[in-house]
């Protein structure tokens, strides 16, 4: 079975600071890491995920992620938000047998201004 | 287009109605999934249709009951639901229930209110 642990609920940033939003997973086998982004009262978009190749993936927006094998993490990052970047944000793993991601409990990122 | 659309946007209804959640997707993929999701809480699964079959139940109750008439739609048929049914019903879907690797698509969600 595999897990995901989002240590933060909530994280509270000034708008043009850096943010990290940490992740972990345990699994004992090869997995695929997802961060998804769910903005007030919408669904879950996909901000990015690793399958496989290079550790560090980013996505169109600013945001990027480093697949860290040895720590089992997936952190999210950074470098300077903006007050449009509040939102809840949940890591998911998925493979290894298990077709269906599994979700962290959500880490809801508050900027201000 | 990558859009999952789902209707009603939000659905008041008592505990001895029969409404319908519907969803509806044309980028061709083969698997769709409900989830409900409560305020500030993960998505919980419900059902998985692969290929327009049934093939996760996760032990959800009767009230609630999925119906996938064509690869593109996909529906939740509620009767007699309880107030703490109220929850963001989510629709999702991926191009196969494959290996893991498929991203998700969900749509915007249908706010339910139970009275």
């Amino acid at each position: 079975a595999q897990s995901v642990t989002q240590l933060d609920s909530q994280v509270p940033v000034f708008e043009e600071a850096p943010v990290e939003l940490r992740c972990n997973y345990s699994s004992s086998v090869s997995v695929y890491l997802f961060w998804y982004v769910q903005y007030p009262n919408q669904g879950l978009q996909l901000l990015l995920k690793y399958l496989s190749g290079s550790t560090l993936v980013e996505s169109i927006n600013g945001f990027e992620a480093e697949f860290n094998k040895s720590q089992t993490s997936f952190h999210l990052r950074k470098p300077s938000v903006h007050i449009s970047d509040t939102a809840e944000y949940f890591c998911a793993v998925s493979g290894g047998g298990s077709y269906i991601p599994t979700f962290g409990r959500g880490t809801s990122l508050i900027v201000h201004p | 287009d990558t859009e999952v659309t789902q209707t009603p946007k939000h659905l008041v209804m008592g505990m001895t109605n029969k409404k319908s959640l519907k969803c509806e997707q044309h980028m061709g993929h083969r698997a769709m999934y409900w989830y409900k999701q409560k305020a500030k809480k993960p998505p919980e699964l419900m059902f998985v249709y692969s290929y327009e079959k049934l093939s996760i139940n996760e032990s959800v109750p009767s009230r609630f009951s999925p119906e996938c008439p064509n690869s593109s739609l996909l529906n939740l048929h509620l009767h007699a639901l309880q107030p703490e049914d109220s929850a963001l019903y989510l629709c999702a879907s991926s191009r196969t229930q494959g290996a893991g690797q498929d991203t998700q698509y969900f749509g915007p969600g249908t706010r339910l209110t139970v009275l």
